[in-house]
């Protein structure tokens, strides 16, 4: 069974600073993976995916992602963040051919000034 | 373009009550998905339905709960005599056509957070 993990609960974060969220994942083969964000009373929208070909996937919003098959990891990453960027964080992974998507418990980042 | 509604939003109910979540997905999306996060976890598929009809309901638990998406209106997740236990925030998602996560994105909804007292 596919599994996902998000180490961090709760990281916090300095405006301008960069932002690193973890996330590994349990799968027998490589899946697609996802990360999605939430911001208070939204909905859950999509910052990037991967399915193959380059390792390191931009996204939106000054995000990208690195794909690391030997560690089975897809983490997060952002140079500098921004006030804007405080909500909780959801790596999600599916398998090929498939619609089901599994997520991580999430990550909540709160930005300080 | 409005997103995927959820409503409503926060729902409290107590034991043995039932509840009803609603989900009306994005203009021009037939597809719907529910997921469920218990406290501390990730999302988990439920449930999968296009109009008049449940194309995958492997996630869903077999007593208690059922999902219907009618020819008009939202679709409705339905818990029956609720315990504890169901307490939860239940996600909505749509997408336009039937597919892959490889070539249709799932638009989520912002969640119904149901509390059980």
């Amino acid at each position: 069974a596919q599994s996902v993990t998000q180490p961090d609960i709760h990281i916090t974060v300095s405006e301008g600073a960069s932002l690193e969220l973890r996330c590994n994942y349990s799968y027998g083969a490589t899946p697609y993976l996802f990360w999605y964000v939430q911001s208070p009373g939204q909905g859950l929208q999509l910052l990037l995916k991967y399915f193959s070909g380059d390792t390191l996937v931009q996204g939106i919003k000054g995000f990208e992602a690195e794909f690391k098959r030997s560690q089975s990891s897809f983490n997060l990453r952002k140079p500098s963040v921004h006030w804007s960027d405080a909500a909780e964080y959801f790596c999600a992974v599916g398998p090929l051919g498939d619609y089901k998507l599994s997520f991580g418990a999430g990550t909540t980042v709160t930005v300080r000034a | 373009n409005a997103g995927v509604m959820q409503n409503p939003r926060h729902l409290v109910r107590r034991r043995g009550q039932e509840a009803r979540l609603r989900c009306s997905p994005m203009k021009g999306h037939s597809h719907v998905y529910w997921y469920r996060q218990l406290p501390e976890e990730g999302l988990k598929f439920m449930v999968y339905l296009q109009k008049e009809n449940i194309i995958d309901e492997s996630g869903m638990p077999k007593e208690r709960f059922s999902a219907e998406f009618p020819k008009e209106g939202p679709s409705i997740l339905r818990i029956q005599q609720v315990v504890r236990g169901d307490s939860a925030a239940y996600f909505c998602a749509s997408s336009s056509s039937r597919g892959t996560l490889g070539d249709n994105e799932q638009f989520f909804g912002p969640g119904t957070r149901l509390t059980v007292l």
